[in-house]
């Protein structure tokens, strides 16, 4: 099996631009979708990306994903950031065995 | 609305079971894959198991094969995880999630979660 390695936290302040990274040990990060969950504080996580680059209905284009086979990573930009966007994110994929994989999850905290 | 609801949650001794349900409403739950996925108090998300949608297959974490067993009534639109032998590091909030199965890889949506603490 895999893992989906992100930085521990991010920072910045309301109105910039945040980009979250997401790296996968093993295996082509293009062979299989990388999905982005929201985790605000004492709630069920929600979706903010899926299949690599799309938006549940919703969701505000402030945030957006891309991935880059160079580096074998997904990633994931919140811009014009605001304070309800403080929170965790978590990245997610899997393999053609149906297991299923989270990063280790990013902080972002807006200043 | 999509409802999904956890129960069955609490306190157990190690090496003690624990069978959690989750109830579904307002989707075609035999049209959906069906994931557990916990998280330990502030730890983060990890995948646990998953079925498919007439119940015919399922896959497990390492962490947990061979003591979980995951199950499903498409009857009663009710989801379950089986928990035996459990141990401390099996502590955590226990969510039930949906995923279309054109899309089993996309946790479309989340129950609240159960929490399952394991300590003597």
């Amino acid at each position: 099996n895999f893992m989906l390695t992100q930085p521990h936290s991010v920072s910045e302040s309301p109105g910039k631009t945040v980009t979250i990274s997401c790296t996968r040990s093993s295996g082509s990060i293009a062979s299989n979708y990388v999905q982005w969950y929201q985790q605000r504080p004492g709630s069920s996580p929600t979706t903010v990306i899926y299949e690599d680059n799309q938006r549940p209905s919703g969701v505000p284009d402030r945030f957006s994903g891309s991935i880059d086979s160079s580096s074998n990573s997904a990633s994931l930009t919140i811009s014009g950031l605001k304070t309800e966007d403080e929170a965790d994110y978590y990245c997610q994929s899997y393999d053609s065995s149906n297991f299923y994989v989270f990063g280790t999850g990013t902080k972002v905290t807006v200043l | 609305e999509v409802q999904l609801v956890e129960s069955g949650g609490g306190l157990v001794q190690p090496g003690g079971s624990l069978r959690l349900s989750c109830a579904a409403s307002g989707f075609t739950f035999s049209s959906y894959w069906m994931h557990w996925v916990r998280q330990a108090p502030g730890k983060g998300l990890v995948w646990v198991s998953r079925i498919n949608s007439d119940g015919s297959s399922t896959s497990y974490a390492d962490s947990v094969k061979g003591r979980f067993t995951i199950s499903r009534d498409n009857a009663k639109n009710t989801l379950y995880l089986q928990m035996n032998s459990l141990r401390a590091e099996d502590t955590a909030v226990y969510y039930c999630v949906a995923a279309e199965v054109r899309r089993p890889y996309y946790f479309d949506y989340w129950g609240q979660g159960t929490l399952v603490t394991v300590s003597s």
